[in-house]
C-alpha cells in the first residue's frame, strides 16, 4: 500500500468556509498531483506540482489554490467554499511524469 | 481529441465467473495503459501497465492485452471474488508532453454477488 495519506477523509462544512485539505507523502517523490471526481465520473487533474516551490493548474479549472513548501506536503485550500465543490478530491504522487501514480485514499467535501 | 472510452459502465456477476472489461482510447502519441482499481470510497491502485510492445499481462487473476494497431485494450478478471467490487479505471499517458498527461476513462463497476 502507497504511503500517501489525506486528512480528513470526509469534510461537511458551511457555505463561505475556509478549507485546507491535506496531503503527506513519505514516499520522497518530486511530482504531485490534485484530482477531483464525481461519483460515476473520471477523474480530473486540478494542480500538479514538479517539486518543491513548483504549482500549477491542471486540465479542470479549480477555484482551490495549493502550496508546495516541502517535498512531503501539498495542500490544497479553498478560501471560500460553495456548494459546487462538492465532491471527492484526490491527492498522488510519482516518481517521475508518466510514471505509476500513487492515490491517497480521498477527501469527500460536502458543502451545504 | 484525446479521449479514454470503456465500457460496460456497470456490470453485476456471481461469484467464480469471469468478466472482461473493454478500453478503448483516441489518445496519441501512446505512452503506456494502466488498469488501476478503485475500491469504494478509497483512492485507486494500479494493477497492471502495458507500453506499446506488450500484447498481454497478468497480475494474478487478472489479465490485461492490449491491441495499439485498434487501440483498445481489455481486462480479464478470472474466477471472480466478493473482493472484486470496485470500479475499475483505464488509464492512458501520451508521451506528447512534459507532464506526461494521463487521459482517464469513467470506470467500469463491477459487482460481485455472492
Amino acid at each position: 500500500e502507497a504511503d500517501i495519506y489525506q486528512t480528513p477523509r470526509y469534510l461537511v462544512i458551511g457555505t463561505g468556509k475556509k478549507i485546507t485539505l491535506e496531503c503527506s507523502q513519505t514516499m520522497g517523490h518530486d511530482k504531485m498531483y490534485w484530482y477531483q471526481q464525481d461519483p460515476g465520473m473520471e477523474l480530473h487533474l486540478i494542480h500538479y506540482s514538479y517539486g518543491v516551490n513548483s504549482t500549477e493548474k491542471g486540465d479542470l479549472s479549480s477555484e482551490s489554490t495549493v502550496s508546495r513548501i516541502r517535498t512531503e506536503h501539498f495542500p490544497l485550500t479553498l478560501e471560500s467554499a460553495r456548494p459546487s465543490h462538492t465532491s471527492q478530491y484526490l491527492c498522488a504522487s510519482s516518481v517521475n511524469t508518466g510514471d505509476e501514480q500513487y492515490f491517497g485514499p480521498g477527501t469527500r467535501l460536502t458543502v451545504t | 481529441k484525446n479521449q479514454v472510452e470503456q465500457s460496460p459502465q456497470s456490470l453485476i456477476i456471481l461469484e467464480g465467473k469471469n468478466c472482461t472489461l473493454q478500453c478503448n482510447y483516441t489518445v496519441s502519441p501512446f505512452s503506456n495503459l494502466r488498469w488501476y482499481k478503485q475500491d469504494t470510497g478509497r483512492g485507486p491502485v494500479s494493477l497492471t501497465i502495458m507500453t506499446f510492445s506488450e500484447n498481454t499481462k497478468s497480475n494474478g487473476r487478472y489479465t490485461a492485452t492490449l491491441d495499439a494497431d485498434t487501440k483498445q485494450s481489455s481486462l480479464h478478471i478470472t474466477a471472480s471474488q466478493l473482493s472484486d467490487s470496485a470500479s475499475y479505471i483505464c488509464v492512458v499517458s501520451d508521451r506528447g508532453s512534459t507532464l506526461g498527461r494521463l487521459y482517464f476513462g469513467r470506470g467500469t463497476q463491477l459487482t460481485v454477488w455472492p
